[in-house]
């Protein structure tokens, strides 16, 4: 079946370590998405990308990286410069066409410190 | 600013016991907006997609209503299969998207 898979579900990060979780479509998709989600708060934007070889900033970026290699792979890195990366991250991806239609998600990823 | 704001926080129901799940929303030319469901410790799972002003959409016990200021999503009758974390999210004329925090809904037997 098609869809987005991320992995590993639970990550524990220690002081100072970077850290990288994986996500991997089999939908095609042109676009793909790295949301942070927060308890009490909607779902916000780390970063995207519309094609392989190019990714923007979304609203919080600092402290996170990511590539574009393949189409089908979009990893994100938490790196140590992100002070609190205690979330549960999400990828979405998007079908070709118009911009307005609806994101598809993976099953997420939790991060936790240790 | 673009904003989505959704209440209540937490809705408790009793099976059966019909009521709506609001979304109120600011934004720069409304390009769509978006119902999702999520279930604890799963991604969200899409549900409905509305454009315009007046349009309306309906899967099982659900229906999504949208106005100019915001949206409704109805349950009706519902069961406890229904409990999950409902999301609304609305995408801005610049392509930005905005989540709301979410309603819980919990439906009791």
């Amino acid at each position: 079946d098609g869809g987005i898979t991320q992995s590993p579900k639970y990550l524990f990060r220690k002081e100072g370590q970077n850290v990288t979780l994986s996500c991997e479509q089999n939908l095609n998709h042109d676009a793909m998405y790295w949301y942070r989600q927060d308890p009490g708060q909607g779902l916000r934007l780390i970063y995207y990308s519309q094609i392989v070889n190019d990714f923007q900033k979304g609203d919080i970026a600092e402290g996170y990286s990511v590539s574009r290699e393949k189409k089908e792979s979009f990893p994100l890195t938490v790196t140590s410069a992100q002070k609190n990366p205690t979330a549960f991250y999400l990828c979405a991806s998007r079908p070709p066409g118009p911009s307005n239609q609806p994101q598809h998600f993976g099953d997420g990823t939790r991060l936790s410190i240790l | 600013e673009d904003q989505v704001t959704q209440s209540p926080e937490a809705l408790r129901l009793q099976e059966g016991e019909s009521s709506s799940l609001n979304c109120s929303y600011t934004v720069s030319g409304l390009r769509g907006l978006f119902w999702y469901r999520q279930d604890p410790g799963k991604g969200p799972e899409f549900l409905f997609t509305l454009y315009s002003a007046g349009e309306e959409k309906e899967k099982e016990r659900l229906k999504a209503t949208l106005t100019k200021k915001e949206s409704f999503l109805h349950i009706t009758a519902p069961k406890p299969e229904d409990s999950a974390t409902y999301l609304c999210a609305v995408q801005a004329r610049n392509n930005d998207m905005r989540f709301g925090a979410g309603t819980r809904l919990t439906v009791k037997p």
